[in-house]
């Protein structure tokens, strides 16, 4: 079974364009992720829940909105894609705020064109 | 600016031969993790070290966290195909964060 899983793998969409990314974990963890990770590598926190509330948001542009509709679940929208959006999306997740084992998601490659 | 550098960023090397990853930063982590990444994939845990100048073996990789708790090492011994990937470490900066380096991608040669 996937522990973390994301919809969907690719998405290519054009400029302007509103479009979501799903993430779902079954190991019963109460803290979620989502990073971002450019083309080179660089692998950044946008937003972290706790029991489907917000705790961190790193100056993350306002198009970017997450919802966590129960524990197990949180998604990403994001409004009126730009080309700098284009990068790998990772949901990750933590049995809590305070432990330090991530278990990640297989990653959305966004493209925008 | 970069809190944690990794070096080197590409390595090339031949199978069975040995290598060290280093991830230095000029602050103090709580902990410090290493993941691998492959091409497609999601990070995935290798280890976490919490205790400054703790040593962790995975077969055959020996994990270092430095004394201070600021920098961190990973070495390769005998390394086989098996090992190529994208090799990040990660520092933890109080509870909630964790802070990544730009990786080190590794390439291990038959």
């Amino acid at each position: 079974d996937t522990a973390v899983s994301q919809t969907p793998k690719y998405l290519v969409t054009q400029m302007g364009n509103d479009k979501s990314i799903k993430c779902e974990q079954n190991l019963g963890h109460d803290t979620m992720y989502w990073y971002k990770q450019d083309s080179k590598k660089f692998l950044k926190i946008m937003f972290s829940y706790n029991n489907k509330e917000l705790i961190i948001n790193e100056t993350v542009p306002n198009r970017f909105s997450p919802k966590s509709p129960d524990k197990a679940h949180l998604n990403l929208h994001i409004n009126s894609l730009e080309l700098g959006d284009s990068a790998v999306y990772f949901c990750a997740s933590s049995g809590s705020p305070r432990s330090y084992e991530q278990y990640f998601g297989p990653g959305t490659r966004l493209t925008v064109t | 600016t970069q809190l944690l550098e990794q070096s080197p960023q590409f390595l090339s090397i031949q199978e069975g031969e040995n290598l060290t990853v280093y991830c230095n930063s000029s602050s103090v982590f709580s902990s410090l993790q290493w993941y691998r990444q492959e091409p497609g994939e999601g990070p995935v845990l290798l280890v976490t070290v919490v205790t400054g100048g703790e040593v962790k073996k995975l077969k055959r990789l020996t994990f270092q966290f430095g004394d201070a708790r600021k920098d961190s090492s990973l070495h390769i011994t005998a390394a086989q195909p098996g090992d190529t990937g994208l090799y990040l470490c990660a520092g933890a900066r109080g509870a909630q964060k964790l802070v990544f380096g730009q990786g080190t991608r590794l390439t291990i040669n038959p």
